[in-house]
């Protein structure tokens, strides 16, 4: 399809661990952005990319997480050293709009992280 | 967390009836956003209401928007069992001291329950 994609679906950590999230944005879209769920709750900002800048990371929780979007279209977010207090959905979304416009956004699926 | 709040929390109701869920939030907005999301899925899009608007439709929605006391309502008529999911109102970042790039802030939700 021609939808957001991301993988894993599902990551299950071990404490300590390192993981690597994927997101697959919808081809031609200039914004990426990544959100983090927590069981419950609404999704919450971390970061957002505008192509290969990572332009906004203020609600990234802490330096043990890192985004990158090298060629402006996949993206991927990396966790070190995984806490369980990491353990929640991680929501990418892409639009094609600069962000500051009315940007609906296109999420994917989400991949679920759980850290025991 | 600087998300708003929807109310309800949770919403059961019987498959015809119509169901209005509210959304507050806490600083200026240039639009409001409502989104659907399936357990264990991402959200997806369904109206967008810009400050200067009112009112919106679109099939079986209805949005409303006041500005004066930073509310929205969204109201699905004539409810289907298939409209049992989440709903979250986002509001732009633009008012907000963390996120100026256009990233969505999110409410916490309602959980429609829809019964045959």
């Amino acid at each position: 399809g021609a939808g957001v994609s991301q993988s894993p679906r599902y990551k299950v950590a071990k404490r300590g661990q390192d993981v690597a999230l994927r997101c697959d944005p919808i081809s031609g879209h200039v914004s990426l952005f990544w959100y983090q769920q927590a069981l419950g709750q609404g999704p919450e900002f971390l970061t957002y990319f505008q192509n290969e800048a990572q332009l906004d990371k203020s609600g990234l929780p802490s330096d043990r997480f890192f985004a990158e979007r090298p060629e402006g279209s996949v993206s991927t977010l990396k966790i070190q050293r995984t806490q369980q207090e990491d353990s929640a959905v991680y929501l990418c979304a892409s639009s094609p709009r600069l962000a500051g416009v009315e940007n609906e956004q296109f999420f994917g699926p989400g991949t679920r992280l759980t850290v025991l | 967390s600087q998300q708003g709040e929807e109310d309800p929390q949770a919403l059961s109701i019987q498959e015809g009836e119509n169901a209005t869920m509210n959304c507050s939030y806490k600083t200026s907005i240039n639009n409001l956003q409502w989104y659907r999301q399936n357990s264990g899925r991402g959200l997806v899009h369904l109206i967008l209401i810009r400050s200067n608007e009112r009112e919106k439709h679109s099939g079986r929605l209805r949005v409303t928007l006041d500005t004066s006391k930073k509310s929205s309502s969204l109201l699905i008529t004539a409810s289907r069992a298939a409209d049992t999911v989440s709903y979250f109102c986002a509001t732009d970042g633009s008012g907000w001291s963390r996120g100026s790039q256009g990233n969505l802030i999110f409410g916490k939700g309602t959980k429609l329950s829809v019964k045959p």
